[in-house]
């Protein structure tokens, strides 16, 4: 089992729709991250959390310490929004001593106009 | 913000060669990471890279396979060594380092795109 779990895999929505991507992880954290990745390969930040609740513009992302989950919703989604999203977790007292992220297997979400 | 920048941005290389990847950094910090990338999946730790010491490597990832230098706060490379198409990914670096939000981030460099014939 993979120590960070996402769901689901792909969604198509129509341009509007209120998007909710869902992480669930197995493993003591620091922290949690939502990033985004575009076709291209970039990798861009979209949050980190260690407890509650962010808002960035149509982006919320909460996290729930106790059940060990987070999410990631979209507001008035738009073509644009389209990329793979991806959860990861910063390990609390990885046992390799590095302190990189472990990752979920993304998200690919495709908005149509 | 951290930005950081990677060369080569992409490469074909032949079996059994080796290709050394430059990251750069535009300020000062502790701890690089480099990621790899391979088709279809997720991305997974290689090593993290800490100024003046060894780098520390993931389980799976070995010095001589993928050695590691961190001269400076700024920059480090990457060598794929004795490479077969199964290195052929994508290897980005990334750092933490503080975002708009007055917390930190995580920063990725634009990735190395390396295919292996």
């Amino acid at each position: 089992k993979n120590e960070v779990e996402q769901s689901p895999q792909n969604l198509t929505a129509q341009e509007g729709e209120f998007i909710t991507i869902n992480c669930s992880y197995s493993v003591g954290i620091s922290a949690l991250h939502w990033l985004q990745q575009h076709p291209g390969g970039g990798i861009v930040s979209l949050f980190m959390l260690s407890s509650g609740k962010k808002k960035h513009g149509r982006l919320i992302a909460t996290i729930n310490i106790q059940e060990k989950h987070s999410s990631l919703h979209i507001t008035a989604s738009h073509p644009r929004d389209s990329a793979v999203y991806i959860c990861a977790v910063s390990r609390r007292g990885g046992g390799g001593g590095a302190d990189g992220l472990t990752f979920g297997k993304g998200t690919h979400l495709i908005i149509q106009p | 913000s951290a930005v950081i920048s990677q060369k080569p941005s992409r490469d074909i290389c032949q079996r059994g060669t080796s290709l050394t990847i430059q990251c750069q950094v535009d300020s000062q910090v502790t701890m690089m990471f480099w990621y790899r990338q391979q088709p279809g999946q997720s991305l997974t730790l290689i090593a993290t890279a800490n100024q003046g010491s060894e780098a520390t490597y993931e389980s799976g990832f070995v010095i001589d396979k993928f050695p590691i230098s961190r001269p400076n706060l700024t920059f480090s490379t990457l060598t794929v060594s004795n490479m077969s198409p199964e290195d052929s990914s994508i290897y980005l670096c990334s750092v933490e380092g503080p975002g708009g939000g007055g917390y930190n981030e995580q920063f990725f460099g634009p990735g190395t795109r390396l295919t292996v014939l």
